[in-house]
């Protein structure tokens, strides 16, 4: 069975830093691309970046180019976000969700998400 | 950036009545070499994360009811719902990922009459 669990979210200053962390099992880590998806109280879905199977590639939203990491260690089965210099904007549950393969296309699974609250 | 217009903002429709939910692309996600529309239809329950229905527009994921359905080509794409159950009741996005930044629809919220 796929899962993916989302940790790291919390209360964090105007400017801050934060890592999510989103560990996979119930298939093999490697052989998919993956991402993260964020969503604001009340709002819809934003993409927010992606990551090749093998980490060599990543994807950025342009809300969040040259503060946001994505990353992965494929050893450990786990995908990473570093977020710096979060701004109040930047408040959302982030799901961690997986591609249906090693393309950027659907996704087939989603992890329950993380809460990130930017706030003074 | 590929804008992605859901409608009705949001839709009441009875039990047992067929539901229908628009959506509609900026540009053309019909890749021509190929023939497959990069579209796909998520449902999101309250206080859940979202949930995959239907990919390449029109195939519909593994366990998911034949009530729902996909349908439409370029930039205009219609999901259905052609006998409405009560866990239905959800959000639903369009996402196109034929080019990058994948988008989102803005959501149409699905009630029962």
């Amino acid at each position: 069975e796929v899962q993916l669990v989302e940790s790291g979210g919390g209360l964090v200053p105007p400017g801050g830093s934060l890592r999510l962390s989103c560990a996979a099992s119930g298939f093999t880590f490697s052989n998919y691309a993956m991402s993260w998806v964020r969503q604001a109280p009340g709002k819809g879905l934003e993409w927010v970046s992606a990551i090749s199977g093998s980490g060599d590639s990543s994807y950025y939203a342009d809300s969040v180019k040259g503060r946001f990491t994505i990353s992965r260690d494929n050893s450990k089965n786990t995908l990473y976000l570093q977020m710096n210099s979060l701004r109040a904007e930047d408040t959302a549950v982030y799901y961690c969700a997986k591609y249906m393969d090693l393309s950027l296309y659907y996704f087939d699974y989603w992890g329950q998400g993380t809460l990130v609250t930017v706030s003074s | 950036d590929i804008v992605m217009t859901q409608s009705p903002d949001s839709l009441a429709v009875s039990l047992g009545e067929r539901a229908t939910i628009n959506c509609k692309s900026s540009q053309s996600v019909l890749y021509s070499s190929n023939n497959k529309n990069y579209l796909a239809w998520y449902q999101q329950k309250p206080g859940q994360p979202p949930k995959v229905l239907i990919y390449w527009a029109s195939t519909r994921a593994s366990g998911v009811p034949d009530r729902f359905s996909g349908s439409g080509s370029g930039t205009d794409f219609t999901l259905t719902i052609s006998s409405l159950q009560g866990e239905d009741v959800a959000v639903y996005y369009c996402q196109q990922y034929y080019s990058s930044p994948q988008t989102f629809g803005q959501g149409t919220k699905l009630e029962i009459k």
